[in-house]
């Protein structure tokens, strides 16, 4: 099965960049995704990793070690519409039954601040 | 392009009763998976399709069934409903098996009263 770990809170300003960590014990890993969902709505795909590195994508980038088991998504030049939840998923492995199966954390509330 | 559309977008029923909940994929994306959200929660992994074969399982009891059409849409039903089956049902659209994004439809929120 799959744990994963991310803060349930945080709080930062219009402006700043903000770092959100994520943490994960897997029995199979085929790919890490970050999600951006706003209250009551569906989430929104931000980000994708399959491989240890950093993939940026304008003022969104994620980072990966497969080793540690561990993946940041980080926000630069916040704004006040990036106040949501932000949910870390990995995807099972093939081998280990999930094909396109997402295991997600519980998010983390982030709040934007003048 | 259009992305993963789900049909109804809210949906109230009573407790026993059956409910089925519709989702079309990107155009070219061949899986389609259910996932079941609660307020305060991560979604929940339900069903997986892929060339409309299931090709993966979550931990629901027996009342929760999918299937997928030749043209890739997917059913979800949910029989004897319960109160806690009260959530937001999204449907995921994935291009391959175990390959590239996942994209969510908007969702169905279903309210069991």
């Amino acid at each position: 099965g799959q744990n994963i770990d991310q803060p349930t809170e945080m709080t930062a300003t219009e402006g700043a960049i903000v770092q959100i960590n994520c943490t994960y014990q897997t029995s199979g890993f085929n790919g890490l995704f970050w999600y951006q969902q706003h209250a009551g709505e569906a989430p929104t795909f931000l980000s994708y990793n399959v491989l240890d590195g950093l993939e940026e994508k304008g003022r969104f980038s994620s980072f990966l070690s497969r080793s540690k088991g561990y993946s940041y998504l980080l926000l630069k030049e916040l704004q006040m519409k990036d106040s949501a939840s932000y949910l870390c998923a990995v995807r099972d492995g093939i081998l280990t039954g999930g094909g396109n199966k997402l295991t997600f954390g519980t998010g983390t509330q982030l709040k934007v601040e003048l | 392009d259009a992305g993963v559309t789900q049909s109804p977008t809210h949906l109230i029923k009573t407790r026993g009763q059956q409910v089925t909940l519709r989702c079309s994929p990107i155009s070219g994306h061949k899986s389609v998976s259910w996932y079941q959200q609660v307020l305060g929660q991560g979604p929940q992994f339900i069903f997986q399709y892929y060339e409309k074969e299931e090709r993966g399982r979550g931990n629901f009891p027996d009342r929760f069934s999918a299937r997928q059409f030749p043209n890739y849409s997917s059913e979800l039903n949910v029989n004897a409903l319960l109160l806690g089956d009260s959530a937001l049902y999204l449907c995921a659209s994935s291009w391959g098996q175990g390959k590239g994004e996942q994209y969510f439809g908007p969702g169905t929120r279903l309210t069991v009263t």
